[in-house]
């Protein structure tokens, strides 16, 4: 069975802090897609990122970078620099490589960035 | 960027009458779900659907929901008689194939009373 661990319910920092989530998946297949979602206050969910398991590069987006180890099953995300606008909910979510799989999502992790 | 688009965004209705959520996924997609996410927790998966049938469904997923494409453009999920339970966000998605990215609508927040 698939699950996702995010043990970070909530975080505190203040504007132009760094910030790290953690997340810790378990799956028993070899091939799979890791994401993370942002969840506004508004609701949404907002895609930003998905990774293979096959690729282990660590991928940077403007201020926002991930760390996949696969030998620690963790893809954590990094917020730098952070500002109030990146107040949100993060899921962490994993999926298998079928063609109808579905998305096992984490608790999430609430980002609080205050001014 | 296409997005997947859901009605109401917010549904309020009497525990045990039936509520019909709705989706249009983006037009060339072919896999379409439905998660949800009580206040507070985590989005779970409840149903995917693909070649006009129901390919996986959760737990969750019981005899009281159901899902349909009535046409080539919706996608929508029943719920018979609503429980209290039932208040959450419901998430429609769709994507094209099984290597693109899952897209989300903005969600329904349905509250049962």
């Amino acid at each position: 069975a698939q699950k996702v661990t995010q043990a970070q319910t909530e975080i505190s920092v203040v504007e132009k802090e760094d910030v790290t989530l953690d997340c810790v998946y378990e799956t028993r297949d070899t091939t799979y897609y890791l994401f993370w979602y942002k969840q506004p206050p508004s609701g949404e969910l907002v895609f930003l990122i998905r990774r293979n398991s096959f690729d282990e590069q660590n991928e940077i987006s403007g201020r926002y970078s991930w760390n996949f180890q696969k030998s620690t099953s963790s893809f954590n995300f990094t917020i730098t620099a952070s500002q109030v606008v990146d107040s949100a909910v993060y899921f962490c979510a994993l999926s298998e490589a079928a063609g109808y799989s579905t998305l096992t999502f984490g608790k999430g992790t609430m980002l609080l960035v205050s001014p | 960027e296409p997005e997947v688009t859901q009605t109401p965004s917010h549904q309020v209705t009497q525990m045990g009458q039936e509520v019909i959520l709705r989706c249009v996924p983006i037009s060339n997609h072919l896999y379409f779900y439905w998660y949800r996410q009580i206040l507070g927790q985590k989005v779970e998966f409840l149903v995917s659907f693909y070649n006009n049938e129901i390919s996986e469904k959760s737990e969750i997923f019981d005899d009281q929901f159901s899902v349909e494409r009535p046409d080539g453009s919706n996608f929508t999920l029943k719920i018979r008689s609503t429980k209290l339970e039932d208040s959450a966000m419901y998430f429609c998605a769709s994507r094209g194939d099984s290597r693109e990215k899952l897209f989300f609508g903005s969600g329904t927040q349905l509250s049962v009373l």
